[in-house]
């Protein structure tokens, strides 16, 4: 059974630039969410999405948004890069039904760096 | 305020000793979840345990064991006669059905067996 895969694992841009992240889930997982992981915040959520629908955002800035597609996979996008938006990008998928019990499958993550 | 907390940041132990990880949540929620992460320096986290809220039998599993008490909202996680391997960044979370099942996850705590 496949795993989440993350694509790129590594990526350098500089600041002003955009970046888009993607993520594919384990197969049968319809949800998925984005965390941002910092040395000094730890992990930072980001948003979830269900069915190709937004379902839950934490506290960032517009400038951090995503999609999802209808087979589940899906993207982030960061606009007008930051130096402070150097991080380790998780993604992580479950079934997303009702049950809170839904465990959390992680990728690897994609570490960006911001010049 | 924070839902997760981990006062621990960083530990060190020695191969063999036994270590306990502490976690305290907040909620208001009757049915809530509670999980343990480890994240080795690979990145990407991997899933140990999952506790609901209705139950709080304890378990041992090897080395791991999990203590869950809710009079004191504490959700422990104890490694005995660590190893080198067991080095890693913890990380305890909650998911509350109350809030769409979204993950709080708190700061982590980073492991250090020293052999």
């Amino acid at each position: 059974k496949a795993g989440v895969t993350q694509t790129p694992r590594y990526l350098i841009k500089t600041r002003g630039q955009q970046v888009t992240l993607s993520c594919s889930p384990i197969s049968g997982h319809r949800s998925v969410s984005w965390y941002q992981q910092t040395p000094g915040q730890g992990l930072q959520f980001l948003f979830e999405y269900f069915s190709e629908t937004q379902r839950n955002k934490g506290n960032f800035p517009g400038r951090f948004s995503g999609r999802q597609f209808s087979n589940s996979r899906s993207e982030m996008n960061v606009s007008t890069l930051e130096l402070g938006d150097s991080a380790l990008y998780l993604c992580a998928t479950r079934r997303g039904g009702s049950a809170g019990a839904n465990v959390l499958t992680f990728g690897a993550g994609s570490r960006l760096t911001v010049l | 305020a924070q839902k997760v907390t981990q006062a621990q940041t960083e530990i060190s132990v020695v191969e063999k000793e036994d270590v306990t990880l502490d976690c305290v949540y907040e909620t208001r929620d009757t049915t809530y979840y509670l999980f343990w992460y480890k994240q080795p320096p690979s990145g990407e986290l991997v899933f140990l345990i999952r506790r609901n809220s209705f139950d709080e039998q304890n378990e041992i599993s090897g080395r791991y064991s999990w203590n869950f008490q809710k009079s004191t909202s504490s959700f422990n996680f104890t490694i005995t006669a660590s190893q080198v391997v067991d080095s890693a960044v913890y990380f305890c979370a909650l998911s509350e059905a109350g809030t769409g099942n979204q993950f709080y996850f708190g700061t982590g705590t980073s492991l250090t067996v020293i052999p």
